[in-house]
């Protein structure tokens, strides 16, 4: 079976700090990976897709980065962290090809001080 | 770009009480999707619906789809305090995932 992981689950961040949040899937193979944010109460944000390794769209221009070094690795990352980035960030993975819904990682909380 | 409606945004309701959350969404899409998210936790998948007239059922929850209308359903019926929780619709396009801003269902005793 597949399954996803997120670490850190929980991070505290000073304003300016670099950000690197790690997404792994295992159990499958070539899956689009997904980077969302949600705001307190708020709906999901996407922020950058992955349709295979080194490939990324990213959705809204921010300081934000993802990088996919592997093919069940996503990476999302920040050089300079802004208060406005706190939230709770999801990473998701969907099957490559054909009708397939969104499985959705544990999370991590980021809080920006 | 494809928008996602969902409303209401809020739900307070009794229970035991029915009532549904509505779905619109503005492209033609035939794969139409329902998650809940608890507080401070992830989304759970509820529902795949992948065709006009797709009804599912599990529980106290029932899902359908009606493309032609781009309008999708989530009924709650005698709704208990479990359900309380955040429910989002989202709509496939391609690679992307474009999701709904959410209802917030409370359940009161």
């Amino acid at each position: 079976s597949q399954t996803i992981h997120q670490w850190p689950a929980t991070l505290v961040q000073p304003v300016g700090s670099p950000l690197s949040l790690e997404c792994t899937v295992e159990g499958t193979s070539n899956p689009n990976l997904y980077w969302y944010r949600q705001a307190a109460g708020r709906g999901l944000q996407l922020l950058f897709y992955s349709v295979g390794i080194g490939q990324i769209s990213s959705e809204v221009p921010q300081n934000l980065s993802a990088s996919r070094p592997q093919d069940r690795q996503f990476i999302l990352s920040s050089k300079k962290l802004l208060l406005s980035d706190s939230g709770f960030y999801l990473c998701a993975w969907s099957a490559g090809q054909g009708i397939s819904e969104q499985y959705f990682g544990p999370g991590t909380r980021l809080t920006v001080t | 770009e494809l928008k996602v409606e969902q409303n209401p945004l809020f739900l307070s309701m009794q229970e035991g009480k029915n009532y549904t959350i509505y779905c619109n969404y503005s492209t033609t899409s035939d794969r139409l999707y329902w998650y809940r998210q608890d507080p401070g936790k992830s989304l759970e998948s509820l529902f795949v619906l992948l065709s006009n007239g797709a009804v599912k059922q599990e529980g106290r929850l029932m899902a359908s789809l009606d493309t032609k209308a781009r309008l999708s359903t989530l009924h709650i019926t005698a709704a208990v305090h479990d359900l309380s929780a955040t429910y989002f619709c989202a709509v496939s396009l391609g690679n992307q995932f474009y999701f709904g801003t959410g209802t917030s269902l409370t359940v009161i005793p």
